[in-house]
């Protein structure tokens, strides 16, 4: 249980085209996922929250009108990568919060690698 | 933020070796987990751990909140357990603050 996948899993894209990646929790309801961006041999950086049916939330420095977060579903939430230039090639991933037992932990997507040409 | 410490950054182990993972935090948090990021990328969930001790097969995880630190134990090392672990807590709301990483290289 607890199934969270991303599509695509790659994407190459000229310098000033949009992407569009998908994330969805595959067998439960996620009213909050997340999306994070990883750099070549760093950590996770948190990028946005997503909620359900209301906008979401950015983290100081990310920009809101370049990150486009939508949350359409339960199960659907979609970042779309506007404008792309090579600094924004990194490795994109989602996660889907799920509360069980008392208890909240967030399941991840397998990541999307983006690189801009 | 709250900052979340790893070490060591980088360990390389004879399969079949024992090793101590260490996560430091600097704040009270109401939940650490731990993950593995294999060689793809996929994080793969191992302990919701945000505090006593827990046990899975060759793993186990203590996180010690009033001493502000977890350890995740890895016993009789496999090739397999090659990649990243990250630590992440969460403190208030429920957005998760990664650590530094400890890259794992087990070599047959």
């Amino acid at each position: 249980g607890a199934v969270v996948s991303q599509h695509p899993s790659w994407v190459i894209c000229k310098s000033g085209t949009s992407v569009k990646i998908e994330c969805r929790s595959l067998d439960f309801q996620a009213t909050t996922m997340f999306w994070y961006r990883q750099f070549p041999k760093q950590s996770l950086m948190l990028m946005a929250t997503s909620n359900e049916g209301s906008k979401a939330t950015y983290e100081q420095g990310v920009e809101k009108d370049k990150f486009l977060i939508n949350h359409a579903s339960l199960t659907l939430s979609t970042l779309t990568v506007t404008s792309a230039h090579p600094e924004d090639s990194s490795f994109y991933i989602c996660s889907a919060s799920l509360s069980a037992s008392g208890k909240k932990s967030q399941y991840f997507g397998p990541g999307t690698r983006l690189t801009v040409t | 933020g709250i900052q979340v410490e790893q070490s060591p950054p980088d360990l390389i182990l004879q399969e079949g070796a024992n090793s101590t993972l260490r996560c430091n935090f600097s704040d009270s948090v109401n939940n650490l987990q731990w993950f593995h990021q294999n060689p793809w990328g996929q994080l793969i969930n191992l302990f919701y751990i945000p505090s006593g001790t827990k046990q899975n097969g060759r793993l186990s995880a203590t996180t010690v909140a009033t001493e502000r630190y977890s350890l995740l134990y890895i016993s009789s090392s496999q090739t397999t357990d090659s990649g990243v672990y990250f630590c992440a807590v969460e403190s208030g709301a429920n957005n998760l603050f990664f650590g530094t990483g400890t890259r794992l290289t087990v070599i047959p």
